[in-house]
């Protein structure tokens, strides 16, 4: 079973705008983590945010956890053509030990 | 360099026959799992493994075997394949702890006919 949904599915930006995806979930988490993945290959992981965290950056990303709204977004900033690939949110759940992964948000920033 | 290693990279193959991909990591890393991916479905959890000879099923592990006999390796076992099993597969690694994430492998794109 899923853990996380992505919004929105898809997203097709110009270089240089910034792109913000959200990820909303179901239960208690340990953590919530964002991975990049380009064309069927493997998944990069981008940023992890601990549930008593509200907001963390790294580089060009930005991402924030609303416990009270089980929801999460990523921002990236100032975006580039390399940036093309599907983003998923995945939740580490709380008394369990594995990741459950969203459906992803396929993101396309056309130069 | 810090990996995991899947192999092998695709993999076409006939119903029932038993076949294994196997998954090697060099970071000393405690846990391990196996993940398939399917248009749609998104990434589902087969198998993880939190040390070795400790091994435990996920959300879809009907159809799939695993062992973990040393720390470093994790193979995924079919044993009669099918196809509703064709796939992509990826294996991962973290630490025990969970402020990091996880380390994937480059996937197996698995074709049963």
């Amino acid at each position: 079973s899923q853990q996380g949904e992505e919004d929105p599915q898809a997203l097709s930006i110009q270089e240089g705008e910034n792109a913000t995806m959200n990820c909303s979930y179901k239960t208690s988490i340990n953590n919530l983590q964002w991975y990049r993945q380009n064309s069927g290959r493997g998944l990069v992981h981008l940023i992890l945010i601990r549930s008593n965290e509200r907001e963390k950056h790294s580089g060009r990303l930005r991402v924030t956890l609303d416990t009270s709204k089980k929801s999460s977004s990523l921002l990236i900033t100032a975006s580039r053509a390399a940036d093309t690939a599907s983003y998923f949110c995945a939740t580490d759940r709380t008394g369990a030990n594995n990741l459950f992964f969203g459906t992803g948000t396929r993101l396309t920033v056309i130069p | 360099e810090a990996q995991v290693t899947q192999n092998p990279r695709y993999l076409i193959t006939v119903t029932g026959k038993k076949l294994t991909v196997t998954c090697s990591q060099n970071m000393n890393h405690e846990y391990m799992s196996w993940y398939r991916q399917d248009p749609g479905l998104g990434l589902r959890q087969i198998y993880y493994s939190m040390n070795v000879e400790v091994t435990d099923k996920g959300d879809v592990p009907e159809g799939y075997k695993v062992s973990r006999k040393e720390k470093r390796n994790f193979p995924l076992i079919l044993e009669s394949p099918s196809p509703n099993q064709t796939s992509l597969y990826f294996c991962a690694s973290r630490t025990s702890s969970d402020r990091e994430g996880y380390t994937f492998g480059s996937g197996t794109r698995l074709t049963v006919v």
